[in-house]
């Protein structure tokens, strides 16, 4: 399996909004509706933020929202504030699990 | 609230093998599947397998078949990777996490990491 594909960096100033994409195949993003999203800040571990494309866990603030269509699922950051400046990372299942290469997002 | 816990970092030379261990607490080990995940140093992630504690069944990702074993002791509730024939691209932050199941296509939470230096 290839991993699914991220733009390697995005930007935006706060209080804008972002969209990371996230495109696979019919064989992963495509067929199944169990895309994930990760955050991960320098030296830390990946913290969950979208399961199932656009269900939030518990404590993720409202801020963060997912979406798919087709072979692409994208995670969308409105409002955006310092603290989001971090890697960002899918996961779509695919009888196995496959992660995309990640996207580093600037907070301006 | 569940907490995973790994064990300390490692340096191992070339062709030998490593095994990390995760501690589980809170929540009801056996119920829930346990999967592994690398991240190489500047690199992305990178699913490995898991395994259900219940069953006792482990399923690893092709790439590291043969070559990765996880097993799993419900009277300690802790989960172990063994990774062997380790190579210099071996190199690597292995993470567990719960999750990676027909109930949880997720991963959450996840322990802090374990760094492996494979090195000669």
């Amino acid at each position: 399996q290839s991993a699914l594909t991220q733009p390697r960096s995005v930007s935006g100033s706060p209080g804008q909004s972002v969209t990371i994409s996230c495109t696979g195949t019919s064989s992963d993003v495509g067929g199944y509706n169990y895309v994930s999203w990760y955050q991960q800040h320098p030296g830390k571990a990946p913290k969950l933020m979208i399961y199932d494309v656009s269900k939030r866990p518990s404590g993720v603030p409202d801020r963060f929202s997912g979406s798919k269509s087709g072979n692409t699922a994208s995670l969308t950051i409105s409002g955006l504030q310092a603290e989001d400046e971090a890697d960002y990372y899918c996961c779509s299942y695919a009888g196995s699990y496959v992660f995309g290469g990640g996207t580093k997002l600037t907070v301006l | 609230q569940v907490q995973l816990v790994q064990s300390g970092a490692e340096v191992k030379k070339p062709g030998s093998s490593v095994k990390v261990s995760c501690k589980a607490s809170g929540g009801t080990f056996s119920s829930y599947t346990i999967s592994w995940v690398r991240q190489a140093p500047g690199q992305g992630l990178e699913w490995m397998g898991r395994i259900i504690p219940i069953l006792g069944i482990a399923n690893y990702a092709q790439k590291f078949q043969g070559r990765v074993t996880i097993t799993a002791d419900k009277s300690t509730s802790t989960a172990y990777m063994e990774l062997s024939s380790l190579r210099s691209e071996d190199t690597a932050v292995y993470y567990c996490a719960r999750g990676g199941s027909s109930s949880f296509h997720w991963f959450d939470p996840w322990g802090q990491g374990t760094l492996v230096t494979v090195s000669s």
